[in-house]
């Protein structure tokens, strides 16, 4: 049984494209992580939320509690965007989830 | 200084060795992570320290052992180590565990270990 679902699992884009990555939770989360990893294993902390919305830069990350689902958007994408985007959730009780990973491609 | 650092960043084995990985942080936080990934996978979390004391070990087998010496330093001491637990180790900083956002994770680049 998985607590997270991430999809895509994998995505091409073409370099200027609108991305949506989609996660959704099965578990009772007090905040939800999104990570960037690129090739080569360095982690980078994206957005941490626990409702509504947050901006940074190209980078909008959405999350709907009572839906139990969260989108991560990246409006003109770019090649250096290519990474892995995990979704991780926080549960009421401290556990630990992490989605699989959307493997994100962006081509000149 | 809002970094994690982990040394060595990659590390070859062999199954009777003994080694240590290290992991840094010079943020004030309070709680800090080991994680293990393999290859494709998402992390799986290992130890969780809080205030310098082991609060989570997810049944991780003994032949991995952390130590917390101090509130910026993490290490996880390995030995007879088998070929499967090759993978990367990332280490994770936060500035605590209670509350929302205290939960941000900030991770280190990572050790890759490979074990012969």
């Amino acid at each position: 049984k998985n607590e997270v679902e991430q999809s895509p699992q994998n995505l091409t884009a073409q370099e200027g494209e609108f991305i949506t990555i989609n996660c959704s939770y099965s578990v009772g989360i007090s905040a939800l992580h999104w990570l960037q990893q690129h090739p080569g294993g360095g982690i980078v902390s994206l957005f941490m939320l626990s409702s509504g919305k947050k901006k940074h830069g190209r980078l909008i990350a959405t999350i709907n509690i009572q839906e139990k689902h969260s989108s991560l958007h990246i409006t003109a994408s770019h090649p250096r965007d290519s990474a892995v985007y995990i979704c991780a959730p926080r549960g009421t009780g401290n556990q630990f989830y992490f989605g699989t990973g959307t493997s994100l491609t962006v081509i000149p | 200084d809002t970094e994690v650092t982990q040394t060595p960043k990659h590390l070859v084995m062999g199954m009777t060795n003994k080694k240590s990985l290290k992991c840094e942080q010079h943020m004030g936080h309070r709680a800090m992570y080991w994680y293990k990934q393999k290859a494709k996978k998402p992390p799986e979390l290992m130890f969780v320290y809080s205030y310098e004391k082991l609060s989570i070990n997810e049944s991780v087998p003994s032949r991995f052992s952390p130590e917390c010496p101090n509130s910026s330093l993490l290490n996880l001491h390995l030995h007879a180590l088998q070929p499967e637990d090759s993978a990367l180790y990332l280490c994770a900083s936060s500035q605590g565990l209670a509350g929302t956002y205290y939960n941000e994770q900030f991770f280190g680049p990572g050790t890759r270990l490979t074990v012969l």
